[in-house]
């Protein structure tokens, strides 16, 4: 089975542009979260989809960031315009919600470094 | 309100000894703990969870961790360390672990050295 996958690996960009990140969830995951971690800081939840829905976008810090699921299958997160702060490893990851419990294990994927200059 | 705290940033060790990676955690309801590892350029890999099952649990890789909720810990133990035990580990705690809308919480991470 193929794990969570997300591309690119890494971005470099200068400020002001837009970058898009994609994330490939485990096939069979209704769940998919999005997590940022800047250099030096905790690993934060950024948003949560159940299926093509946003159950949870609390951790998103402002609207230049702006998260998609269309379908259900993969998901893009876009910053527009990315600003220096923005820099970080964004992760992605996937669960399947088990019948009389939550929303499952979390399983991750290997995040994409993204770096504004 | 659930956080977690991951007591040492850095944790080094001669190959062969003991791993011991210490955390503590606060939750309003019954928490689910898990560890989580991330090797160098890698995704984050978990290694064991807790869910409200046995307190003892073993993880992948020969670690274990034990949910104290006397001492609200969940700290992560090796018997003898390995040169590919190097890496970022993380502790992570759920509130509402039975709800849709459960979500977790990252400690700070430990670094493991291993010194050969």
């Amino acid at each position: 089975e193929a794990g969570v996958t997300q591309f690119p690996s890494h971005s470099v960009i200068e400020k002001g542009q837009t970058v898009t990140l994609r994330c490939d969830p485990i096939s069979g995951h209704d769940n998919l979260y999005w997590y940022r971690r800047v250099m030096g800081k905790e690993i934060k939840f950024l948003l949560h989809f159940v299926k093509e829905s946003k159950q949870d976008e609390s951790g998103m810090p402002n609207n230049r960031f702006l998260a998609e699921r269309t379908g259900g299958t993969y998901s893009t997160l876009k910053v527009q315009p990315a600003e220096l702060e923005d820099s970080g490893v964004y992760f992605c990851a996937s669960s399947k919600k088990v019948p009389g419990q939550g929303p499952g294990t979390q399983y991750f994927g290997p995040g994409t470094r993204l770096t504004v200059l | 309100a659930q956080s977690v705290t991951q007591l040492d940033s850095h944790v080094s060790v001669s190959e062969g000894t003991p791993v011991l990676l210490r955390c503590n955690y606060s939750s309003s309801y019954s928490p689910s703990l898990f560890w989580y590892v991330q090797h160098p350029n890698k995704g984050l890999q978990l290694l064991l969870k807790y869910t409200s099952a046995a307190t003892l649990v073993k993880g992948i890789n020969g670690f274990e961790a034990e949910f104290k909720k006397s001492e609200t810990s969940f700290h992560l133990t090796k018997p003898s360390a390995h040169m590919s035990d190097a890496a970022e580990y993380f502790c992570v705690v759920s509130d509402n672990w039975y709800s849709s809308a459960s979500k977790i919480i990252f400690g700070s991470g430990t670094r493991l050295s291993i010194r050969p």
